[in-house]
């Protein structure tokens, strides 16, 4: 089966610098990317995700990344805020809708 | 946006009983629903897929007699954890997809805490 490994586990940046998550998966057919954020004792909320049939998207100061060659996927943050503190999962699932396989998830913290 | 609740947010119970947790797609119909399990500063593990009219899907390592899943409505699903014991403490996540858009959506999550 899949399985989505994440790096790092932990991330400590200055208020106005960029982070950067990476994942990797290991089965070739997955095709759909999300990214979740989630803060302590709440739901996942999706920030971004993104398709195999396109290598970046980008919403404001989030964008993704998809290296479908390497079966790599990134996370990048700009200009981050104290309230980008949280704990950030990617995922991947074969297709857009079925069930999802997360990473180990990165705790960020933002320190202003 | 479409929302997803659970019920109840938070429980304790003593080991051994049984404690029912529900999902409900309040605007929207979804015939699968997702059920995950979260410890404490892990990830979210997928442990069953439930789908409305037919039995669930339960992931490797998940006991299917232990972790009871009805899905008896296009906007229901229920986990029950029987004969619960200590080590199932954790945080319940359901997520519901819609019919129409596939799109998934999480609940609030049920924090079950077994004493």
């Amino acid at each position: 089966g899949e399985n989505v490994e994440q790096h790092p586990s932990t991330l400590s940046v200055q208020e106005g610098d960029s982070a950067v998550i990476k994942c990797t998966y290991s089965d070739s057919a997955s095709n759909y990317f999300p990214w979740y954020k989630q803060e302590l004792g709440k739901r996942p909320q999706l920030i971004i995700d993104i398709r195999s049939n396109v290598g970046e998207k980008k919403d404001q100061r989030i964008a993704v990344t998809l290296n479908k060659t390497a079966k790599h996927f990134s996370l990048h943050i700009t200009e981050t805020q104290p309230e980008d503190s949280a704990v950030y999962f990617c995922a991947a699932s074969i297709w857009y809708g079925n069930k999802l396989v997360f990473g180990a998830g990165t705790i960020l913290r933002v320190k202003s | 946006g479409a929302v997803v609740s659970q019920h109840p947010s938070r429980v304790i119970c003593k080991s051994g009983t049984s404690v029912k947790i529900e999902c409900r797609s309040l605007d929207f119909q979804a015939t699968t629903m997702f059920w995950y399990r979260q410890f404490p500063k892990q990830s979210l593990m997928l442990m069953a897929t439930s789908n409305e009219g037919s039995k669930a899907t339960y992931e490797q390592g998940v006991e299917k007699d232990k972790f009871l899943i009805n899905h008896a409505s296009l906007t229901l699903s229920t986990l029950t954890v029987t004969s619960a014991h200590p080590e199932d403490s954790s945080f319940y996540i359901c997520s519901a997809r819609d019919q129409t858009t596939y799109e998934q959506y999480f609940g609030p999550g049920t924090r079950l805490t077994v004493t």
